[in-house]
């Protein structure tokens, strides 16, 4: 599965759009981005995944370049309780071997 | 529908020490999988499985095991617990092997080791 780099940490104030960058440049043609999070010391949350297109569901917004290199996930109107650490991941048809890095912590703040 | 159910919580071993985790899920997927969570890091895979019968090592499998005797439960066995074990771990699973599906988690079992 292809890696992925997402800045360590981003800040956010409350009702504003969080955008959260990934780059995995090494992605294949039937690899997936997929996004999670994980609030405090919970099990990590899946939030959104993606193959070619957008795509929007009721908690956010994913972005993928044309070229499939990076993507970014957007969180529309920031609240306290969208602090966490959001993992991006690829996975293919392994889907096994998936990886996460250390994502990226984001705090909205007041 | 309970999801994905961890068993124990909390758990304080001495060196040495054996032990089971237990994951079991209901909702009848096929992959499920054990990951490792040390403070401030990341995510680590240690075993997974695509179907009953069936596990296969991840990044970091030395001195865990793994059996998948049927779809819904996925135990980890620590052979001769370490301190270097201590960690959070969490189990996932997820309809399909095939990209296309997201994970679902548990709430984790909290490893001492002692």
């Amino acid at each position: 599965d292809a890696k992925t780099t997402q800045p360590t940490s981003m800040d956010c104030a409350e009702g504003r759009a969080a955008n959260l960058p990934c780059n995995h440049s090494t992605i294949s043609g039937n690899e997936y981005v997929y996004w999670y999070r994980q609030i405090h010391s919970q099990g990590p949350q899946y939030i959104i995944h993606g193959l070619k297109n957008n795509e929007t569901n009721e908690m956010a917004s994913l972005i993928i370049t044309e070229d499939r290199k990076s993507s970014t996930l957007i969180l529309p109107h920031a609240t306290l309780r969208d602090t966490a650490v959001y993992y991006c991941i690829v996975t293919g048809t392994n889907a096994g071997k998936s990886t996460f890095g250390d994502g990226t912590t984001l705090t909205v703040k007041p | 529908n309970a999801g994905v159910t961890q068993t124990p919580k909390f758990q304080v071993l001495k060196t040495g020490q054996s032990m089971t985790l237990q994951c079991a899920q209901d909702m009848n997927h096929e992959y499920m999988s054990w990951y490792r969570q040390d403070p401030g890091m990341g995510l680590r895979l240690i075993h997974y499985s695509v179907g009953a019968g069936i596990t296969d090592q991840g990044e970091v499998p030395n001195g865990y095991n793994v059996s998948r005797s049927t779809t819904e439960d996925f135990p980890l066995r620590l052979l001769s617990a370490a301190p270097s074990q201590t960690s959070v771990y969490f189990c996932a699973s997820s309809y399909s092997f095939q990209g296309g599906y997201g994970y679902t988690f548990g709430s984790g079992t909290r490893l001492t080791v002692v």
